[in-house]
């Protein structure tokens, strides 16, 4: 169960903070994905990084700004949230993009917006 | 774009007794779907996965039935145990779309 990590597991933040959820793939995996899952959308695609580059940002708000500085590592930064915006943030991790290979998802981020 | 319908959304069943979940896809060009199973408190993890080119596919107490022509697909477990209870999602992938589009899952509880 360590094949991807995130950290931190649980963030409480205010509305005006910023803060950053990490994601780290140990699986040679070449595509990395940040989900949103909230009760009202179950796993929601959030943003897409094929070889570093982003390949998908699915109208997901300005508050969320992604960072893939390697294919190894994503990042999510979070800044002037809103309360709506708790959830639980799920990475995860594929060989490749546009193929059908399995998804590993990290543990999650319990994200709550006060 | 690709739209994935999943149902039931809640299914109970008694321990030993088969559960049946469906889900139905609206892109023709879609090629694999697969089901990811998310325990309480837990990632969700692939548990089969079937590719348009096959009909059916089995693990043990687990199979997927793909029907292309009518576009759903359906996750069966037999012989249904306690540790089966979690939620389950459907998935497709292909056609216009590179991503796995989910289901909004089924929450399946197993009673002893």
């Amino acid at each position: 169960e360590t094949g991807v990590t995130q950290t931190p597991r649980h963030l409480v933040m205010g509305m005006t903070n910023k803060k950053s959820l990490k994601c780290e793939q140990h699986l040679g995996h070449n595509a990395m994905y940040w989900y949103k899952q909230s009760a009202k959308k179950p796993l929601e695609l959030m943003f897409v990084y094929s070889l570093e580059e982003r390949v998908e940002n699915n109208s997901v708000p300005s508050r969320f700004s992604p960072e893939c500085p390697n294919s190894s590592h994503l990042f999510l930064h979070l800044h002037t949230l809103q309360p709506e915006d708790s959830a639980l943030y799920l990475c995860a991790s594929s060989q490749e993009f546009l193929a059908s290979y399995e998804q590993y998802f990290g543990p999650g981020t319990r994200l709550t917006v006060t | 774009g690709e739209n994935v319908e999943q149902h039931p959304s809640t299914l109970s069943v008694q321990e030993g007794d088969s559960a049946v979940i469906k889900c139905t896809y609206s892109d023709s060009a879609s090629n694999y779907f697969p089901w990811y199973k998310q325990e309480l408190g837990k990632r969700p993890q692939l548990i089969i996965d079937i590719r348009s080119n096959v009909g059916e596919k089995k693990d043990q107490r687990i199979a997927v039935t793909l029907n292309k022509t009518a576009k759903h697909f359906s996750l069966h477990i037999t012989e249904t145990q306690p540790e089966d209870s979690a939620v389950y999602f459907c998935a497709a992938m292909g056609g216009s779309q590179g991503n796995l589009i989910f289901g909004k899952g089924t929450k399946l509880s197993v009673k002893p």
